[in-house]
């Protein structure tokens, strides 16, 4: 199985400013048939269901703000929110389709400083 | 409006069983990749199971922790998914969202399964 391995595990930034979270995971999710990242981005506001955020590693989802952006490739991807908005606290995921299992990382809890 | 409603949570006794179901609408469901998602109380997501389309072969994959004990099925007419859930243990003790496609695009609201005696 693949391992996805987010740091940090807590992040508190100020409104304003920018928020970088990392993940790695234990092989590669670049598939060298379509030369893609098979890796996914998920916010989840307490209470509510995940929501997709960026596919592809950098592919913003129709709908998500463009301070939103993911990059990487490989084993090391970045989510990165450049303008920090009260919204935009929540729990943040990644995840790996390349193969099943399709695991998940730990989650990174994003606050307001 | 695309939409899934999952249903089927409960209060089930350790080694009990369970289905739930997930109906979807807004979207053509006979093309749509299915996946279970469950995250346990205060902790994160945990992908269970997967059933590609009839196109694509049905072919289903699962999380090693239910492999054996769930099943995932499929019945396109009624747009509807499937998880038969046997052989219940505590910590399977979690919300189950259903969502759609290879990437998650779509995801229900959840239906609680608490697995207790």
């Amino acid at each position: 199985d693949i391992v996805m391995t987010q740091s940090p595990d807590s992040l508190a930034v100020s409104l304003g400013e920018r928020a970088t979270i990392h993940c790695k995971s234990s092989q590669s999710v670049l598939y060298s048939f379509d030369n893609r990242n098979y890796l996914a981005w998920y916010q989840q506001i307490p209470g509510q269901p995940p929501k997709l955020l960026i596919h592809w590693a950098s592919t913003r989802e129709s709908g998500v703000p463009d301070r939103f952006s993911g990059s990487g490739s490989g084993t090391d991807f970045t989510l990165t929110i450049s303008s920090l908005q009260a919204e935009d606290v929540a729990v943040y995921y990644c995840q790996q389709y390349y193969s099943v299992p399709c695991t998940f990382g730990q989650g990174t809890k994003l606050e307001i400083k | 409006e695309v939409q899934l409603v999952e249903s089927g949570g409960g209060l089930v006794n350790p080694g009990g069983s369970l289905r739930l179901s997930c109906a979807g609408s807004g979207f053509i469901f006979s093309n749509a990749w299915m996946n279970w998602v469950r995250q346990a109380p205060g902790k994160g997501l945990e992908w269970v199971v997967r059933i590609k389309s009839k196109s694509d072969g049905e072919t289903i994959g699962y999380a090693a922790p239910v492999k054996g004990r769930f099943t995932i099925s499929r019945d396109d007419s009624k747009n509807t998914v499937y998880l038969e859930m046997n052989s219940l243990k505590t910590e399977d003790t979690a919300v189950y969202y259903c969502a759609t496609g290879r990437v998650l695009d779509i995801w229900g609201q959840g239906t609680m399964v608490t697995v207790s005696s």
